[in-house]
């Protein structure tokens, strides 16, 4: 069975910091992939994809991505996070129709 | 409706009882969701719907979950006979239909407490 890893459980960054979230999984075939995010006191949200096509990228909010296949890696960037990205974010992964998410890594942005 | 929508958002019950959560999808999503989310932990796979096909229960951990769907609309996912180890928040989410490339909306979900 598919899996997914965040070895980041918590990640503390001053504003204006870069951000880079790491993201892993293990499957052989074709994937489909994905970054969620849950702001406080709300539903998780799509933040980005990929299915196919340019491995780079971009999503709302300055977010990033890039799918790395030979890495098995998609990981999340932004160049300068806000206070406003304080938040979970959730990887997952998409294969013949089992969607696996990862266990989160949490975001805190001190202003 | 205008995302999905999930009640109670808050249960708090004692060990042995049955529990009920209801789940409304967007109006049109052919696919449904459920997902538990333990604290510390990420989103786990319980069952999921699409539109009169049998449900997909791989994810279910025991015999003591099971979940309905009316149609394409309301779920309701039932915890008989509940354990500690069941308090968790339950995420419910839909799509327009299965497959890979549907993005899934979720729900608020609800906060079970087992006491």
């Amino acid at each position: 069975a598919q899996s997914v890893s965040q070895h980041n459980h918590h990640v503390i960054l001053s504003e204006a910091a870069s951000l880079e979230l790491g993201c892993n999984y293990s499957y052989g075939g074709t994937v489909n992939l994905f970054w969620y995010v849950q702001y406080p006191g709300q539903h998780l949200q799509l933040l980005l994809k990929y299915f196919s096509g340019d491995p780079l990228v971009k999503g709302i909010k300055g977010f990033e991505a890039e799918f790395i296949k030979s890495k098995f890696s998609f990981n999340l960037r932004k160049p300068s996070v806000q206070w406003s990205d304080t938040a979970e974010y959730f990887c997952a992964v998409s294969s013949n129709n089992d969607m696996r998410f990862g266990a989160g890594t949490r975001l805190t942005v001190k202003p | 409706g205008a995302g999905v929508s999930q009640s109670p958002s808050n249960k708090v019950t004692e060990k042995g009882k049955d529990v009920e959560l209801r789940c409304d999808p967007i109006s049109g999503h052919t696919a449904l969701y459920w997902y538990r989310q333990r604290l510390g932990q990420g989103l786990e796979f319980l069952i999921y719907f699409q539109g009169n096909s049998a449900p997909d229960k791989s994810g279910l951990p025991s015999d003591r979950f099971s979940a309905e769907r009316t149609g394409e609309s309301v779920s309701t996912l039932t915890i008989q006979r509940t354990q500690q180890e069941d308090s968790a928040v339950y995420l419910c989410a839909s799509s327009l239909t299965s497959g890979d490339y549907n993005e899934q909306f979720f729900g608020p979900g609800t906060r079970l407490t087992v006491l």
